[in-house]
């Protein structure tokens, strides 16, 4: 299986601040890398596909950037309704695998 | 519009079964598999296998093989997750989610079903 390693799990910071969150595969997974945002009591939300593809609708603030093993997400000028948990997911190989979550606060 | 609705929460007790439904709208049934997500409050994601919902054949994670069993009502687009012999470990949420037209990443969720097992 191929093990997400997703970094912090925790991350505060102000409005208006950049953030980055990492996800480290444990071998080559090609790009095949997706990003969620999940909101408190509701269904993770399609952010970032192919590794650096803007899901339609999604906010240009976000972008994701990485190969290989490395990836990121990255979210600038945070705003308030960015509050919520991220999860990388790789789709490279079954079983699909996703990454233990960052939750993002606001400070 | 494409939407994917689960039933409701279930308390259930240790030994117990349960059975979630998910029911599609806004498209051919048949044309998209249809997945399993498992998640434990204030925890990750966790894949349990997927559904082909043009021939009915399930394909289990490893974690996810001996209770729990994929199944369809295809005339109802409804897909189904029934787990047996339920355990306080089985407490979660559980989404069902489908694959974009072509693509390879979740772009459809499911509102998911919380499951509790206490006794």
């Amino acid at each position: 299986d191929i093990r997400m390693t997703q970094s912090p799990a925790s991350l505060s910071a102000s409005l208006g601040e950049t953030v980055n969150i990492e996800c480290l595969a444990s071998e080559d997974i090609y790009s095949d890398l997706a990003w969620y945002q999940q909101k408190p009591g509701k269904s993770p939300q399609l952010l970032i596909y192919n590794a650096n593809s803007l899901q339609n609708g999604v906010p240009s603030r976000f972008s994701g950037s990485g190969s290989g093993t490395q990836y990121s997400l990255k979210i600038n000028s945070l705003q308030s309704e960015d509050v919520a948990t991220y999860f990388c997911q790789q789709y490279n190989n079954y079983p699909l695998t996703f990454g233990s979550g960052t939750k993002l606060e606001i400070k | 519009q494409i939407q994917l609705v689960q039933s409701g929460p279930e308390l259930k007790k240790p030994g117990e079964s349960v059975k979630i439904s998910c029911k599609a709208s806004g498209y051919t049934f048949t044309d998209y598999a249809m997945h399993w997500v498992k998640q434990v409050p204030g925890k990750g994601l966790k894949w349990m296998g997927w559904i082909n919902t043009y021939t009915g054949k399930p394909t289990y994670a490893d974690d996810f093989k001996g209770r729990f069993v994929f199944s369809l009502e295809a005339s109802a687009s409804t897909a189904n997750l029934q787990i047996s012999n339920l355990k306080n470990e089985d407490t979660a949420n559980v989404f069902c989610a489908r694959k974009g037209f072509g693509v390879r990443w979740f772009a459809y969720w499911g509102q998911g079903t919380l499951v509790t097992v206490s006794s």
